[in-house]
């Protein structure tokens, strides 16, 4: 299948920061990238979906300000956490959707805010 | 009510066995049926995709979609203890985002 990466990996910040991350699709265009969080022992929660060139799609309930998409080539995204808190503390999922509508998700993110 | 309905388990059985995940669905117009399986602390990785009805097979694991009874399943074969995941079914209309069942946790035994 292809292959989807995202980096960092782990990331601990101090309450406050911004954060960033980023999801690379490296072997094909991925003109439609989708981020989700995960909470232990649930399944994936859809938070926006990233379309190439254009602004992101927000799920309702989550902050545009707060997580901010760019979505600025057929293989990059990156998502920014601003002024992160302890509740931003999650698993965080990229995926990129081929031209054949599959989804391939990258390794994930689990951001730790102190 | 969810869109799709998932039995979160946890599922154990022992290694060699037959194994069956279900998930059921309400929205008639979903057409592309996914599952996906995800180890802790990892993405789900991308095991069998199906457009419409019908039966799909991979080596030791065959996926069956019935738009009929709006029910899909994925069967794993010869389980094996590296099978130990959570199994997630998702699935979609045309090009919109995935709706996914709440995930089964399933242990295989050696």
């Amino acid at each position: 299948g292809a292959v989807v990466s995202q980096h960092p990996s782990w990331v601990i910040c101090k309450s406050g920061t911004s954060v960033k991350i980023e999801c690379r699709s490296l072997d094909f265009q991925a003109t439609t990238m989708f981020w989700y969080r995960q909470f232990p022992k649930q399944s994936l929660m859809l938070m926006a979906t990233s379309n190439e060139g254009s602004k992101a799609t927000y799920e309702q309930g989550v902050e545009k300000d707060k997580f901010l998409i760019n979505h600025a080539s057929l293989t990059l995204s990156t998502l920014t956490v601003t002024s992160a808190h302890p509740e931003d503390s999650s698993f965080y999922i990229c995926s990129a959707k081929t031209g054949y509508n599959e989804q391939f998700f990258g390794p994930g993110t689990r951001l730790t805010v102190l | 009510q969810k869109e799709v309905e998932q039995d979160p388990g946890p599922l154990s059985v022992p290694e060699g066995a037959i194994v069956s995940l279900n998930c059921t669905y309400s929205n008639s117009a979903f057409q592309y049926f996914m599952w996906y399986r995800q180890y802790s602390r990892k993405g789900p990785e991308l095991l069998m995709y199906t457009y419409s009805s019908g039966n799909k097979e991979d080596g030791r694991f065959t996926a069956q979609v019935d738009k009929s009874s709006k029910y899909i399943s994925l069967f794993i074969r010869d389980s094996q203890p590296s099978d130990s995941a959570t199994y997630l079914c998702a699935m979609s209309q045309g090009a919109q985002k995935l709706v996914f069942g709440q995930g089964t946790r399933l242990t295989i035994n050696p």
